[in-house]
């Protein structure tokens, strides 16, 4: 079992649905990141929190600690929301080294 | 914000020829970046971390002596690939983190796609 699971690994929305991503985690952690990666394989870091929830324009990401469980949400999605979605752990005591998650493909259709 | 820049994007070359590929922060000091390694369809792999002035420590099942890394300055690790077989070929990606570490998050190069012929 991969210490990082998300679901769904496909998703496809229609433009402005509320899309939300979900991560669960079985490892002690210090944080944990959501990452988007487009096609090009770049990667932008979106979020990275530790505890109760974080906003950025469409973008909500929160975290339940003691569940192990992190969400990310989307609202009014676009289509150029559309590229890979990744949860990654930071482990606790560790050098800072991320585990990811196998991501979750995300296509959002006018 | 902060920038990471990896060079180059793209490489395509002979089998048995060694690749360097650089990863500079931008607008920060980095005395820790990471290199991964991502193969089609897969998650993200740690490789190595690596440490400025000290050796790099590789995960297990990367061999140092193929993946040599440096990082000799607070703002470039290096990561070359010596002798490379198609089997090499894949995405590496390296991210940084800043020097006061603590809670900042890392900060992630555009990648580097290696292909081996």
């Amino acid at each position: 079992k991969n210490e990082v699971e998300q679901s769904p690994q496909n998703l496809t929305a229609q433009e402005g649905e509320f899309i939300t991503i979900n991560c669960s985690y079985s490892v002690g952690i210090s944080a944990l990141h959501w990452l988007q990666q487009h096609p090009g394989g770049g990667i932008v870091s979106l979020f990275m929190l530790s505890s109760g929830k974080k906003k950025h324009g469409r973008l909500i990401a929160t975290i339940n600690i003691q569940e192990k469980h992190s969400s990310l949400h989307i609202t009014a999605s676009h289509p150029r929301d559309s590229a890979v979605y990744i949860c990654a752990v930071k482990v606790a005591r560790s050098q800072g080294n991320l585990i990811f998650g196998k991501g979750t493909k995300l296509s959002v259709k006018p | 914000g902060a920038v990471v820049s990896q060079h180059p994007s793209w490489v395509i070359c002979k089998s048995g020829t060694s690749v360097k590929i650089e990863c500079r922060s931008l607008d920060f000091q980095a005395t820790t970046m990471f290199w991964y390694r991502q193969f089609p369809k897969q998650s993200l792999m740690l490789m190595a971390t690596s440490n400025e002035g000290s050796k790099a420590t590789y995960e297990q099942g990367v061999e140092k002596d193929k993946f040599l890394i440096n990082h000799a300055s607070l703002t470039l690790s290096t990561l070359t690939v010596t002798s490379a077989h198609p089997e090499d070929s894949s995405f590496y990606i390296c991210s940084a983190r800043p020097r006061q570490g603590g809670n900042q998050p890392q900060h992630f190069g555009d990648g580097t796609r290696l292909s081996i012929l």
